[in-house]
């Protein structure tokens, strides 16, 4: 069975920082593309980032040079390293698995996700 | 990127049927089959419900089914049932290898 399980959300001020994890198991996370994706308060789903099998990562333009997506295949952990936080980065962040095995094609399983709130 | 374009709300009674719009440009939806369809309840994570346009996951029911013309992306949901009753995203991959999603669908069933 496929889990997800994000970590490290919480409150952060602005231009501060924070690491998010998504601990992955049942199948084989080193072959698959990942993502973070969003929800800010009351609003719909906005995509955040990609990792894919190359290696290769891709970001939404409102977080380009601030946040950086990687994996660590031996732990079956993604990581999201968020820096210069700005209030409009709160939300909920889910880690979701790309159902192909090179690239996301669409997300075929989501995380419960992780709160970011961004206040002074 | 701007987000996909989704009607705010529909609303059905149960048995009816509904289809939610999701209209694009000829960079994302008009120009990929990776188009996909994602339900939501409340407090809950989103589900996949409709991958490649058309497709859907095991499990999912045969109620639910996907379409596109030209750069409109649709979602029909027959018979409608209460349990339908939750917040409907698409989703679409772009020219710039980014992903975008629609504002989101809040589904009534009366």
């Amino acid at each position: 069975e496929v889990q997800l399980s994000e970590s490290g959300g919480t409150l952060a001020q602005p231009g501060g920082s924070l690491r998010l994890s998504c601990a992955a198991s049942g199948f084989t996370f080193s072959g698959y593309a990942m993502s973070w994706v969003r929800q800010t308060p009351g609003k719909g789903l906005e995509w955040v980032s990609d990792i894919v099998g190359s290696g290769d990562t891709y970001y939404a333009d409102s977080v380009k040079g601030r946040f950086t997506i990687s994996r660590d295949t031996s732990r079956d952990t993604l990581f999201l390293q968020m820096n210069s936080l700005r209030v409009a980065d709160t939300g909920i962040y889910y880690c979701a698995k790309g159902a192909c095995l090179s690239s996301i094609c669409y997300h075929d399983f989501w995380g419960q996700g992780t709160l970011v709130t961004v206040s002074s | 990127q701007s987000a996909l374009t989704q009607p705010a709300s529909v609303s059905g009674s149960p048995g009816q049927s509904i289809t939610i719009s999701c209209t694009g440009t000829n960079s994302d939806i008009g120009g990929y089959n990776y188009v996909s369809w994602y339900q939501q309840h409340p407090g809950k994570a989103p589900k996949v419900m409709i991958y490649y346009v058309t497709n859907r996951p095991s499990g999912v029911s045969h109620r639910f089914s996907g379409s596109r013309s030209g750069n409109t992306a649709s979602l029909t949901i027959s018979g409608l049932q209460a349990e339908d009753e939750a917040d409907y995203y698409c989703s679409s991959y772009t020219t710039f290898a980014t992903w975008v999603f629609g504002g989101g669908t809040k589904l009534t069933v009366l």
